[in-house]
């Protein structure tokens, strides 16, 4: 079974330093891993993913995320938050051995104080 | 340039009642999928379908039935609905290239 674990329900960053969201996962084999933003009453959008290749990915909006095979993990990262980051964030897994569907964690508020 | 197109946007429905919530998707997926959000619980699938012509429960399917109504559409059916059932719905639909999923905008329904 694949499962994703977002320790943190809220975290809350000062505008222009830099964030992390964190995100671990476990699956019997190489994950493909995803991070999906939420605004207000709004659906998910896609912001970046990791299937192969070089372990630091780069997506929409500045944002960037570490794959880290060893501890299983694949936190978001920004260098310079801005207020407009602030939302519901998503980290999401799929075995890509087993069916097409994605297991998602509990989510992660981001509030960027101005 | 739609996407996924989910209807309708809220609804109240009282305990026992029944609706269909309507997805449709523009983009020639293959793959469609309904996901309940409830605060704390991130998302939940309920059910998904493969393909055209095929549906498997999620690990939430209990008072649910959906129909693949053909490559673009996909309903989630409430029979009898029930408090419990208040939540966010997302429809989403995928192919086999992308990996990732492509959201409609919700529905949010409440059972009194």
């Amino acid at each position: 079974a694949q499962s994703v674990a977002q320790p943190e329900d809220q975290v809350n960053v000062a505008e222009g330093n830099p964030l992390t969201v964190k995100c671990t996962y476990s699956v019997s084999g190489n994950p493909y891993l995803f991070w999906y933003v939420q605004y207000p009453n709004r659906g998910l959008q896609f912001l970046l993913k990791y299937i192969t290749g070089d372990n630091l990915v780069k997506g929409s909006y500045g944002f960037e995320a570490e794959f880290n095979k060893s501890q299983t993990s694949f936190h978001l990262k920004k260098p310079s938050a801005l207020v407009s980051d602030s939302a519901l964030y998503f980290c999401a897994v799929r075995d890509p051995r087993g069916a097409r569907q994605l297991t998602f964690g509990s989510g992660t508020q981001l509030t960027v104080l101005p | 340039n739609a996407g996924v197109t989910q209807t309708p946007k809220f609804q109240v429905l009282k305990t026992g009642q029944s609706m269909t919530l309507q997805c449709a998707q523009d983009m020639n997926h293959n793959s469609m999928y309904w996901y309940r959000q409830d605060p704390g619980m991130g998302l939940r699938l309920i059910y998904y379908s493969a393909s055209e012509g095929t549906t498997d429960k999620g690990e939430v399917p209990n008072g649910y039935n959906v129909s693949r109504l053909n490559k673009r559409e996909f309903s989630l059916r409430l029979e009898s609905a029930a408090p419990s059932q208040t939540s966010v719905y997302f429809c989403a639909s995928s192919d086999s290239g992308t990996y990732g999923y492509t959201f409609g905008s919700g529905t949010r329904l409440t059972v009194v």
